[in-house]
This record gives structure tokens, sequence and C-alpha cells, in this order.
């Protein structure tokens, strides 16, 4: 069975980093044509899905164009875990933060994809 | 970076009628290599994370009702659920995997007439 978990603080202050953690069981996220690939999304509270960055099985790394800047992401494959981080928080990051899984490969070739599996969201306030 | 739109923002349909999504997205999602397209349909409900109901514009997940279906290619996408459920009352988004960085739609809200 595949699951996802996020955690981090509930409430950061104006101008901190923000540091999450997405643990993972039931796939991995290493190994040959492994194709597995974890993203980070959030939503602020009434609004639409955005995707914010994502990591794949061979470690490459992608971004959410407008806030790559802000955002790290890794991963601790012996730990089963995806980490974010985005630096100097303001209000409007107040959201609640997923992470998902996606990816396939079919014979030799590994393929993007719908974001299968989801974890229940971690919600994170910042304020003063 | 590739722009998902969809119409409308808000829907009501009576029990047991068709609703119907829209999505287009800003350039092809279509990869000429495999045939495929590159888009995804999610629906949320409250207090819930989305919950991915169509792979590849068309393809429904293991699970999901057949009264969901997906189709278009290319820019031009629909989400059409053909005999409305209580249960189906929920936003529902379309995403593109086409490219990073990924992109959602702004949802559709579906409520009952």
């Amino acid at each position: 069975q595949v699951t996802l978990k996020e955690s981090g603080p509930a409430l950061v202050t104006p101008t901190q980093t923000l540091t999450l953690t997405c643990n993972f069981s039931g796939f991995s996220l290493s190994g040959h044509n492994n194709g597995m690939r974890v993203s980070w999304i959030r939503q602020p509270p009434g609004k639409a899905l955005e995707w914010l960055a994502r990591i794949d099985w061979d470690n490459d790394k992608f971004y959410n164009t407008s806030l790559k800047t802000r955002l790290t992401i890794s991963k601790d494959t012996s730990k089963n875990q995806v980490v974010l981080t985005m630096t100097n928080m303001d209000p409007v990051d107040t959201a609640t933060y997923y992470c998902a899984r996606s990816g396939y490969c079919t014979g030799a070739t590994c393929y993007p994809s719908g974001m299968d599996v989801w974890g229940q969201g971690t919600t994170v306030t910042v304020s003063s | 970076d590739i722009v998902m739109t969809q119409s409308p923002d808000s829907l009501a349909v009576s029990l047991g009628e068709r609703a119907t999504i829209n999505c287009r997205s800003s350039q092809s999602l279509l990869l000429s290599s495999n045939s495929k397209n590159y888009l995804a349909w999610y629906q949320q409900k409250p207090g819930q994370p989305p919950k991915l109901l169509i792979n590849w514009a068309s393809t429904r997940e293991s699970g999901v009702p057949d009264r969901f279906s997906g189709s278009g290619s290319g820019t031009d996408f629909t989400l059409t659920i053909s005999s409305l459920q209580a249960d189906d009352v929920a936003v529902y988004y379309c995403q593109q995997y086409y490219n990073t960085p990924y992109s959602f739609g702004q949802g559709t809200r579906l409520e009952i007439k």
C-alpha cells in the first residue's frame, strides 16, 4: 500500500524558512529505471491547487517558475523522505501543503503521469 | 509555462443529468512519439486531498465509476459525468504533466441544482 504523509510547523513567522517533510512508504525513490517522482503542491484557503516542485528517482529536480528562487527539494532515500524548504515566508504563503506521487516505467522507458497518491496535507499559517 | 484554463468556474446540474467541464491548455499536451495526451483530472471534496480520476486525458483510474469519462486531445479537453450523483459534488481540476513546471486549472465547482 502506497502512503505519503506531510509534516512540518503549523505556524511560521514572516521571513522565516519553512521546512516540510514528506514521509512515504510502499514505493522507492531510488534505483535504476524506477520512474517514481514526488511533487509538492499547495492550496491557499478557498483557492486553487498550485504545483511547487518535483524530485525524481534519479535526483532530477524541477521547480515552479515564480517560486524557484525560494524553493529547494531534496530526498533521503534511506529514510523514504522528501524535504521541501521555502525561504522568506510571507502571509500569502499560508496554505495546505501536499506531497504526491507520480510516474511509471514501461520496459526501459519511464514517463510522467498524473499524481495518483496524495498525502492528507499539512496546514501552514504565516503570521507574526 | 503552460497555462490551464477551465470553464465554467461553477456548474449546477440536476441529479441524474450530465455534467460537462472543459479544460484548455496554452499549448498542445499531445506527445507525438507515443500519441498520449499528458493531462489529468482530479476531484477534490472539502477537507480532502485531490483524488486522481482520469490519466492520459481519457484513462479512468481503478475504482473510479464509469459515469466519469475524459475526452479531447491537443489543447482542448472535457470531463463528463454522465449521470450526476450526490456524491459527485466537489471541485474538479485539470492538470498538465507534459512539461515542468506542472500546472493546474483554476478549478470548477460542481453543485446540485
